[in-house]
């Protein structure tokens, strides 16, 4: 039973350079979500989708574009990655019915 | 929105001693949650307990929606126990959780 996997797990980019990060999850969850954890600080949803085909904003959403094709599958696109965004970046997932959240194991980017 | 207040920030404890994590919310929230995140970065879930108590090993946790509150207790603290705990509500129709900052905690042998 995977739960929600996070790929890749580990990236460096150059400033400029653009890059996708794929979370899938088995669960056959409605709402996904994309978190960033920044050092020594808690987590900021960038953003997030209630279904197939649906996607919202967060409270971080600038620089980020997301995409839900198939309900099991949640990508953040990075178009023209900055400094800024070096960070971890955590998917979620939570069934509409209980609204348990389920996280995947993190995706650690670096940008130079 | 809905403010999510955890204290203490940081907690040192010596293996083998008890403690108490509180999760504050300014207003209702649903389905609240509790997670460690281990030293490593990931993200266990502990408990879901929209409200009532829950134990599970050495660890128990307390909701009282109506007072807008969690507890999650820590007994016979080990070093495992070390890392962030944070708690989370869901705060609408809409599937979004308002998280706190966490909890620091260290446990020394």
């Amino acid at each position: 039973n995977a739960g929600v996997t996070q790929t890749p797990k580990f990236r460096v980019l150059k400033t400029g350079q653009s890059m996708t990060l794929l979370c899938a999850q088995d669960m056959n969850h409605e709402y996904m979500y994309w978190y960033r954890q920044d050092p020594g600080m808690g987590l900021r949803l960038i953003h997030y989708s209630v279904g197939e085909g649906t996607t919202a904003k967060g409270e971080v959403p600038d620089g980020y574009n997301v995409s839900r094709l198939k309900k099991q599958n949640f990508l953040l696109g990075l178009e023209s990655a900055a400094p800024s965004q070096t960070s971890v970046y955590f998917c979620a997932s939570s069934y509409v019915g209980t609204g348990e959240l389920f996280f995947g194991e993190g995706s650690r980017l670096t940008v130079l | 929105g809905i403010q999510v207040e955890q204290s203490p920030p940081d907690l040192i404890l010596q293996e083998g001693a008890n403690s108490t994590l509180r999760c504050n919310f300014s207003d209702s929230v649903n389905n609240l949650q509790w997670f460690h995140q281990n030293p490593w970065g990931q993200l266990i879930n502990l408990f879901y307990i929209p409200s009532g108590t829950k134990q599970n090993g050495r660890l128990s946790a307390t909701t009282v929606a109506t007072e807008r509150y969690s507890l999650l207790y820590i007994s016979s603290s080990q070093t495992t126990d070390s890392g962030v705990y944070f708690c989370a509500g869901l705060t609408d129709s809409w599937g979004k959780f308002q998280f706190g900052a966490g909890t620091q905690v260290v446990v020394t042998p």
